[in-house]
C-alpha cells in the first residue's frame, strides 16, 4: 500500500517557468510534510517543509500549498532555473508512536531547460 | 565533518558474500536512520536508532538485514548472504532527537550484487 502518491513521474519545464509536483496521502495521522531535492549520485536534501496547521508555506521561490481536507499537498517552484533540475520527493511522518518514520512519495524527476 | 558521512560510496559484490556499510552521523545527533533507495524508487525506511539501541527495525526485509550502534554514533548496516535484490542506494539519516527537526541524509552507498 502506498501511503504517499506522487504526480507527475517527470516534469519539463522552461526556465523562468512555474514547476508544480503533487502529492497525495492516505494516513490522517501523518503532522509533517516535507519535501526533499536530490542531485544524481547525492543523497536527499530538506527543501521545505509543512505542518497542517497551515494551508501554505513559502520559501524563496518555492512554496507548498496544503489542503488538509483533500488530503493533498503540493510544491511551487517559481522562476524555475536550470539549477533547479532534480529528482523531488514529497514524504511525510507521523502517527503516534512512528513520527520519526519519514515515508517517500516515488520522486519527480524535473527537468528545466534553458 | 560538518554532514553525514557513508563508506564505501560503492561497493560490489557476488551472490552470497557479506557487506558491512558504514554511517557517520552529525557530531550530536542522537537518531539515526537507515533507508534503502531502489532504482527510480523514494527512500524505504529500514531502521531507526536512538543511542545506541534500535527502536524500530520493522523496516529491515528479512533476517539477513542486521545493524548496530554500539557506541551511539557510528552506525554499521550488515547484510549476510546477499541476493542481487538487495542492489540498492542505502542510506543513512540522522536528527538530532528522533521525531523532531530534519532528517540530514548522507551521500549514500550504491550496493550492487553481481
Amino acid at each position: 500500500q502506498q501511503q504517499v502518491k506522487q504526480s507527475p513521474q517527470s516534469l519539463i519545464v522552461q526556465k523562468g517557468g512555474i514547476s508544480i509536483i503533487n502529492c497525495a496521502y492516505e494516513n490522517t495521522a501523518f503532522d509533517y510534510f516535507p519535501w526533499y531535492q536530490q542531485f544524481p549520485g547525492k543523497g536527499p536534501a530538506l527543501l521545505i517543509a509543512i505542518r497542517p496547521d497551515v494551508s501554505e508555506k513559502k520559501e524563496g521561490r518555492f512554496t507548498i500549498s496544503f489542503n488538509k481536507s483533500a488530503k493533498q499537498f503540493s510544491l511551487h517552484i517559481m522562476d524555475s532555473q536550470p539549477g533547479d533540475s532534480a529528482t523531488y520527493f514529497c514524504a511525510a511522518n507521523g502517527g503516534g508512536g512512528s513520527n520519526y518514520k519519514l515515508t517517500f512519495g516515488k520522486g519527480t524527476l524535473l527537468t528545466v531547460n534553458p | 565533518g560538518a554532514g553525514v558521512s557513508q563508506t564505501p560510496s560503492n561497493k560490489v559484490t557476488e551472490k552470497g558474500k557479506y557487506v558491512e556499510l558504514r554511517c557517520d552521523p552529525i557530531s550530536g545527533h542522537t537518531a539515526l536512520y537507515w533507508y534503502r533507495q531502489s532504482l527510480g524508487q523514494g527512500p524505504e525506511f529500514l531502521i531507526y536508532f536512538q543511542g545506541t539501541g534500535a527502536a524500530d527495525d520493522s523496516g529491515l526485509p528479512n533476517d539477513r538485514f542486521f545493524a548496530v550502534r554500539p557506541e551511539g554514533s557510528v552506525s554499521t548496516l550488515k547484510i549476510q548472504r546477499t541476493e542481487r535484490g538487495d542492489s540498492a542506494v542505502y542510506l543513512c539519516a540522522s536528527s538530532l532527537l528522533a521525531g523532531v527537526g530534519t532528517q540530514y541524509f548522507g551521500p549514500g552507498t550504491r550496493l550492487l550484487v553481481l
